[in-house]
């Protein structure tokens, strides 16, 4: 009973790097969310898909791209890693498009140096 | 521009105690506020609120949501060092459609 699975858990990244983020649930969940959580800041969505074939940006897409490469896999890719990205990202989904319940991944943390 | 505040943003209390978290927010279509607790990694679902006045329980945990006032609050009675974690609160709102704004949240440490 898997849920939501993050990988790397932990990845540490030079300024200018590029990386990708992996997310994979097999609840059969049609939405999925990545958020990242910052000290004193809560969680702040960067992007979603509300269906598969569908990507939205959120509050802070700035610096991100996303694929959802089918109904289970939704990736997150920094495409040039910078020092302000330093944080701990969580990627969740929900069975339908009212966000509502949203089952999360255990989060993969990340430095950029 | 939705927001959701917590309060307080952190608290120490001892075993046994009963606390209070609070949450306010200011969104647009306002859907539901939901309440969810951090431990070491993933957040967890505790309760979703959508009507006014009506209290969900569970177990120690109790919430209640005033849409009038546009607050909700979480209690813990008879608090465990378990019950230490980060309590977050987060609103569906209508402005970003099927996403949820999230609070700073609370960081709440239990003492035996």
């Amino acid at each position: 009973n898997a849920g939501v699975t993050q990988t790397p858990k932990f990845q540490v990244l030079k300024t200018g790097q590029s990386m990708t983020l992996q997310c994979a649930q097999d609840m059969n969940h049609n939405s999925m969310y990545w958020y990242r959580q910052d000290p004193g800041m809560g969680l702040r969505l960067i992007y979603y898909s509300a269906s598969e074939g569908t990507t939205d940006k959120g509050e802070v897409p700035n610096g991100y791209n996303v694929s959802r490469l089918n109904k289970r896999e939704f990736s997150l890719r920094l495409e040039s890693a910078a020092p302000s990205q330093t944080s701990v990202y969580f990627c969740a989904s929900s069975m339908v498009s009212g966000a509502n319940v949203l089952t999360f991944g255990a989060g993969s943390r990340l430095t950029v140096l | 521009e939705d927001k959701v505040v917590q309060s307080p943003l952190s608290l120490v209390v001892h075993e046994g105690d009963t606390v209070t978290l609070n949450c306010s927010y200011e969104v647009t279509n306002f859907r539901s506020l939901l309440w969810y607790k951090q431990e070491k990694k993933a957040p967890t679902f505790l309760f979703m609120l959508t009507s006014s006045g009506i209290e969900k329980k569970s177990g120690r945990l109790s919430s209640i949501l005033d849409k009038k006032e546009l607050f909700s609050i979480l209690n813990i009675t008879a608090t465990q060092t378990g019950d230490s974690a980060i309590y977050l609160c987060a609103v569906e709102s209508g402005e970003y459609g099927n996403k949820l704004v999230f609070g700073a949240g609370t960081i709440l440490r239990v003492k035996s």
